[in-house]
């Protein structure tokens, strides 16, 4: 079957870095992608990987493993409006996105 | 660029009454849009692909009676939740991809916060 694995919950300290770990197991695969989604909104898109790799944008970058069908977002300097639940997506061979349950990101000053 | 609106953005219906929901892509032709519902602290569930001028495809479990879909346009797709009950009180988000995107990215709308009592 195909399954999306991301912690729950994660805690952080303000202007620390974090990293929110994604594992996934899909029917074919057609890039990994990660986003924001503040309580009560609609999400919005943070990143896009399909070949190995980092990918940096700004504070945020993404690491995709295409091998061991894993993926991190890498959250610098962090901020108090970071907090937020960060989504993990791997889109299969039907370009339908398999979408994670969310990890839960909570940032203390 | 690429922005996707929905309306309403909140509504509360009596039960048994039947509720129209709208997802616009304001600046650009979405050949695909996708509908998806979310429970409190739960992730995104996708309820059905919509593609412009052909029947929606729904995913398991999801009644396409109760939920029906129409795509009548590239820019437009409706949600309507027929006889609502109190359990599809929900948060409903549409997404749609834009038309020859490079990977699919699909963008989403704010979403309608439906209370049914």
């Amino acid at each position: 079957g195909q399954n999306i694995d991301q912690p729950t919950e994660m805690t952080a300290t303000e202007g620390a870095i974090v990293q929110i770990n994604c594992t996934y197991q899909t029917s074919g695969f057609n890039g990994l992608f990660w986003y924001q989604q503040h309580a009560g909104e609609a999400p919005t898109f943070l990143s896009y990987n399909v070949l190995d790799g980092l990918e940096e944008k700004g504070r945020f970058s993404s690491f995709l493993s295409r091998s061991k069908g894993y993926s991190y977002l890498l959250l610098k300097e962090l901020q108090m409006k970071d907090s937020a639940s960060y989504l993990c997506a791997a889109m299969d061979s039907n370009y339908q996105l398999i979408w994670g349950a969310g990890t839960k990101l909570i940032i203390k000053p | 660029g690429a922005v996707v609106s929905q309306h309403p953005s909140w509504v509360i219906c009596k039960s048994g009454t039947s509720v129209k929901i709208e997802c616009r892509s304001l600046d650009f032709q979405a050949t695909t849009m996708f509908w998806y519902r979310q429970f409190p602290k739960q992730s995104l569930m996708l309820m059905a692909t919509s593609n412009e001028g052909s029947k929606a495809t729904y995913e398991q479990g999801v009644e396409k009676d109760k939920f029906l879909i129409n795509h009548a346009s590239l820019t437009l797709s409706t949600l309507t939740v027929t006889s609502a009950h109190p359990e599809d009180s929900s948060f409903y988000i549409c997404s749609a991809s834009p038309a020859g995107s490079d990977y699919n990215e699909q963008f989403f709308g704010p979403g309608t916060r439906l209370t049914v009592l």
